[in-house]
C-alpha cells in the first residue's frame, strides 16, 4: 500500500495562476483533509470531506476549493493564487470509526511569487 | 480563538534529561487529544492519543481536565527524539482536528 500520496511535491506559481493539488489514498478511508503548515502557525485545516461527494469548510477555506468525486481522491484547487498561499500543504485521511488516527501525506511545497 | 496552545516554539534538552512539552486546550466538553510528531524529512505521524493511555517510544501524556492540559513527557530524552511535536484536539462530536503551533525539540548529545 502506498498510503497517502500527494502530487506534485513542489510547485512555483505566479500570482493569479491556478493549480490543483491531488491527494490520493489507497486505504479505503472515509475521511480526508487538507491542511496548510506555516511557520509559527502550526497546521490549519482548509477543507475536509467525510465521504465521496461531500466537502466541508475548515478553519481557513478562503481562496481554495475542493472536490471529492472519487473516494480515494481529494483535490485542492487554487483558482487565483496569491503570495499569502505560499505554504506547505498536507493531506490526511482517516478511517471511519473509533480509532481516529489520521494518516498524512508527504506534503506539497507551494511558492507563489 | 486558539483552541490548542503550545507555549514553547523551541525546546532544547540534553540527552538523558527529562523532557516535557506543554499543551493546553480550551474546550469545556470532553475532548479527544493527540500528539503528532514530524521527524526531519518525514511525514507527520501520530505519536499517541489520550484515549489509549499508552506509552510510545517512552513518551506519555496525561489528560488533566482541571488544568485543561495534555503535556507530553519523557523521563530520559534521546537524540532521535529531536523533531517537531504538535498537540491536536478533536471535539468528540466533530470531524475536525485543531492543531497547536508546534514545539521544535532538540536533544543535545
Amino acid at each position: 500500500n502506498a498510503g497517502v500520496t500527494q502530487t506534485p511535491k513542489f510547485r512555483v506559481l505566479k500570482t493569479g495562476q491556478s493549480m490543483t493539488l491531488l491527494c490520493a489514498q489507497d486505504m479505503n478511508h472515509e475521511y480526508m483533509y487538507w491542511y496548510r503548515q506555516d511557520p509559527g502557525m502550526g497546521l490549519r485545516l482548509i477543507h475536509y470531506s467525510v465521504g465521496e461527494g461531500t466537502t466541508a469548510k475548515g478553519e481557513v477555506p478562503d481562496g481554495y476549493n475542493v472536490s471529492r468525486l472519487k473516494k480515494q481522491n481529494f483535490l485542492l484547487g487554487l483558482e487565483s493564487a496569491a503570495p499569502s498561499q505560499t505554504s506547505v500543504y498536507f493531506c490526511a485521511s482517516r478511517p471511519q470509526g473509533a480509532k481516529d488516527t489520521q494518516y498524512f501525506g508527504p506534503g506539497t511545497r507551494l511558492t507563489v511569487l | 480563538a486558539q483552541r490548542v496552545t503550545q507555549p514553547e516554539k523551541l525546546l532544547s534538552v540534553f540527552k538523558g534529561a527529562p523532557v516535557e512539552l506543554k499543551c493546553n486546550y480550551s474546550y469545556s466538553g470532553s475532548p479527544e487529544l493527540f500528539w503528532y510528531v514530524q521527524y526531519s524529512r518525514q511525514r507527520l505521524q501520530l505519536l499517541l492519543r489520550h484515549i489509549s493511555r499508552e506509552s510510545i517510544k517512552g513518551f506519555t501524556a496525561d489528560l488533566n481536565k482541571g488544568e485543561t492540559s495534555f503535556h507530553l513527557k519523557k523521563p530520559f530524552a534521546q537524540e532521535e527524539d529531536s523533531a517537531m511535536y504538535y498537540c491536536a484536539l478533536k471535539y468528540n462530536t466533530g470531524n475536525q482536528f485543531y492543531f497547536g503551533t508546534g514545539t521544535s525539540l532538540t536533544v543535545i548529545p
